[in-house]
């Protein structure tokens, strides 16, 4: 089955916009979802599809994707958006269905 | 509002089978295109899909565990329940469970437990 790649850590400046990336065949098929785990905490969804944020989620937080590669977005970074990143999809290559995690990114800002 | 809950033994034996319980409320698993899937996530690593069930019963297991597990569905209580056999230390982990909603081309977990740790010890 696929794999979903992404950076270990990426750290911003307060303030400044920060991409974080996560490489994948089956992204060529679907969306990525992305979502934020703080220590000691669930992950929460922050984006999901094409660029649809849930609510509460703040409008700095936006998704794309190209080719292979979906991205998550911060514009202007804060201090409380320090934690983990993860993107999931589904691939369904062959005749069996899987749910694929990347292998997350820990976002410091500085 | 949506809830999950994750419940079930903290520490079991090496080559024990755990069990775990999924009781949500504030949706059925009865609504077409609705599912819940367990994830884990060993201490200090990333998340690991591992299993799915649908509104019609359908199931999707993990490759690399499928000869493990089972889940299954109870509507009528809320409960979607979770048992791996031949548990072993590399097992410990926070076991979360989470809703994909209808409609989700990309199976994207919309609601997510607290999640529970599970300890493999002997």
């Amino acid at each position: 089955s696929s794999e979903l790649t992404q950076d270990p850590a990426v750290s911003v400046a307060l303030g400044q916009t920060v991409r974080i990336t996560c490489q994948g065949d089956g992204l060529r098929n679907f969306y990525a979802n992305w979502y934020q785990q703080k220590p000691g905490q669930a992950p929460a969804l922050v984006i999901y599809g094409k660029n649809n944020r849930p609510s509460g989620i703040p409008e700095r937080f936006s998704g794309s994707s190209s080719g292979n590669t979906a991205s998550l977005t911060i514009t202007g970074a804060q201090a409380e958006d320090e934690a983990d990143y993860y993107c999931n999809s589904r691939d369904s290559s062959g005749d069996h269905l899987d749910v694929l995690f990347g292998g997350g990114t820990k976002l410091t800002v500085l | 509002q949506v809830t999950l809950r994750e419940s079930g033994p903290a520490l079991v034996k090496p080559t024990q089978t755990l069990t775990l319980t999924c009781t949500f409320s504030g949706f059925s698993l009865s609504t077409s295109g609705m599912c819940v899937s367990w994830i884990r996530q060993p201490p200090g690593k990333a998340l690991e899909w591992l299993v799915l069930i649908d509104w019609d019963d359908d199931k999707y297991y993990s490759t690399s565990l499928k000869t493990r597990l089972t889940i299954s569905k109870d509507t009528s209580k809320n409960q979607v329940v979770l048992t791996m056999t031949n548990m072993d230390p590399v097992d410990t982990a926070t076991y979360y469970c989470a809703r994909i909603p209808p409609n989700s081309s990309g199976y994207h977990f919309d609601y997510w437990g607290q999640g529970t740790l599970v300890t493999v010890s002997s």
